[in-house]
């Protein structure tokens, strides 16, 4: 299986600050990485898809880059909606599907 | 609107099984791949099983092959996950999730514990 890691595990930040995710594949995976958030008692919601597509319906503070074994998902200027437990998610073809183990973003 | 809704979770002994189920409207269920997913606290969600809308293209993760069945009841927007042979490390809340590679909707989830 494709190990998926992601750093930092624990993020601190204000309203207003732009914040970086990173999430590293253990062999590449060219571009078929996904991003979602998780809030406590939900479901994970899907937020980018193949590395830099945002799904439909999701701001564009949001955004994604990466290709191969790094990726990152950016957040231009965090609103209070946006605390919450990240994700990747890798679907190369031929290996399970596999997260990250997530990173849980704070109000500093 | 998009629903899921688990149940079927529980207190097992090990070497025990229990039947999930997922309740699904909003959509055609037919249409979608459908998939039940673990997770437990601290770690990402973990995939566990998968089927095509027609039933068909079953797979597995490694660590439930042979010991659980997914299956789906199209014309009562079902979908289900047999759980044998149950071990201690397969404590989790479980949910189900539509979609291909790609996971646009999903349950809550309903937990499962298994505990001597």
């Amino acid at each position: 299986d494709i190990q998926m890691t992601q750093s930092p595990s624990t993020l601190s930040a204000s309203v207003g600050d732009r914040v970086t995710i990173t999430c590293r594949a253990g062999q590449d995976i060219s571009r078929w990485l996904a991003w979602y958030q998780q809030k406590p008692g939900k479901g994970p919601k899907l937020l980018i898809y193949d590395a830099s597509t945002l799904e439909g319906g999701v701001p564009s503070r949001f955004s994604g880059s990466g290709f191969g074994t790094e990726f990152t998902l950016t957040i231009s200027s965090l609103q209070p909606d946006d605390f919450a437990t990240y994700y990747c998610q890798q679907y190369n073809s031929y290996s399970p599907y596999t997260f990250g183990q997530g990173t849980k973003l704070e109000i500093k | 609107e998009v629903q899921l809704v688990e149940s079927g979770g529980g207190l097992v002994q090990p070497g025990g099984s229990l039947r999930l189920s997922c309740v699904v409207s909003g959509f055609t269920f037919s249409n979608y791949w459908m998939h039940w997913f673990r997770h437990v606290p601290g770690m990402g969600p973990m995939w566990v099983a998968r089927i095509k809308g027609d039933g068909t293209m079953i797979r597995y993760a490694d660590f439930v092959k042979g010991r659980f069945t997914i299956s789906r009841d199209n014309a009562k927007n079902m979908l289900y996950l047999e759980m044998n042979s149950l071990r201690a490390e397969d404590t989790a809340v479980y949910s189900c999730a539509r979609g291909g590679n790609l996971f646009d909707a999903w349950g809550q989830g309903t937990p499962v514990t298994v505990l001597s």
